[in-house]
């Protein structure tokens, strides 16, 4: 069974600087996507970017950028000119092609210092 | 405006009581999905629908009953059998994984309702 592992529970950064959340999972596919989402207090899942594991050019949507490294089974986040908006829970998901269900982490939350 | 919606915000349950989440969808979207999320998790699949009359358990599906009459909706049923209902639900809706749609594989969510047990 694939797994998705965020090793840091809680991260924080100054307002317009720079920070990058890490994800690493495990699977013996080849062919997957992967998703940052981003839960505000709200509580609303809100898609930040996505992944698909057959390309090598990493995705990036505005100040959200990733670096995916397939061989190392790895799925960072990076956050440029973190805002105060950008304060929220990240969840990274593994998705195999085909499948049905999302495989989320445990979360890591984002705190951002004006 | 396309979109999910999830209603009620806010719902409790007594014990021994079964009670029905909704959960509707406009995107034309042929898969559904319902998710629970305990505090400080992520979340786990409950139950999914891939087309109309059909779905199939997720992970975490006793307890929990559910039905897709309409390609647009998909409630959840919390029965007397979930010991543990308190939680946070999420339902999600996707194109369907082969359709070839732009975005196949992405789920998207609607506004979540948050079940607690009186």
């Amino acid at each position: 069974a694939q797994t998705v592992t965020q090793s840091q529970p809680e991260m924080s950064v100054q307002e317009a600087e720079t920070v990058t959340l890490s994800c690493t999972y495990d699977t013996s596919e080849s062919d997957y996507y992967l998703f940052w989402y981003k839960q505000p207090p709200s509580r609303q899942m809100i898609l930040v970017i996505r992944q698909e594991a057959y390309k090598q050019q990493n995705a990036t949507e505005n100040r959200f950028s990733v670096n995916f490294q397939k061989a190392a089974k790895s799925f960072s986040l990076k956050i440029s000119d973190s805002q105060l908006g950008d304060a929220a829970m990240y969840f990274c998901a593994y998705r195999s092609k085909g499948a049905q269900k999302l495989v989320f982490g445990q979360g890591t939350r984002l705190t951002i210092n004006p | 405006d396309g979109g999910i919606t999830q209603s009620p915000k806010y719902l409790f349950r007594k014990e021994g009581q079964n009670v029905t989440l909704s959960c509707e969808q406009n995107l034309n979207h042929d898969a559904m999905y319902w998710y629970r999320q305990d505090p400080g998790q992520g979340l786990r699949l409950i139950y999914y629908s891939q087309i109309v009359n059909d779905f199939q358990k997720g992970d975490i599906a006793e307890g929990y009953s559910v039905s897709r009459e309409k390609k647009e909706s998909f409630p959840l049923t919390v029965t007397s059998a979930q010991k543990n209902p308190t939680a946070f639900y999420l339902c999600a809706s996707s194109p369907h994984p082969t359709s070839g749609a732009t975005g196949q594989e992405t789920q998207y969510f609607g506004p979540g309702t948050r079940l607690l047990v009186l």
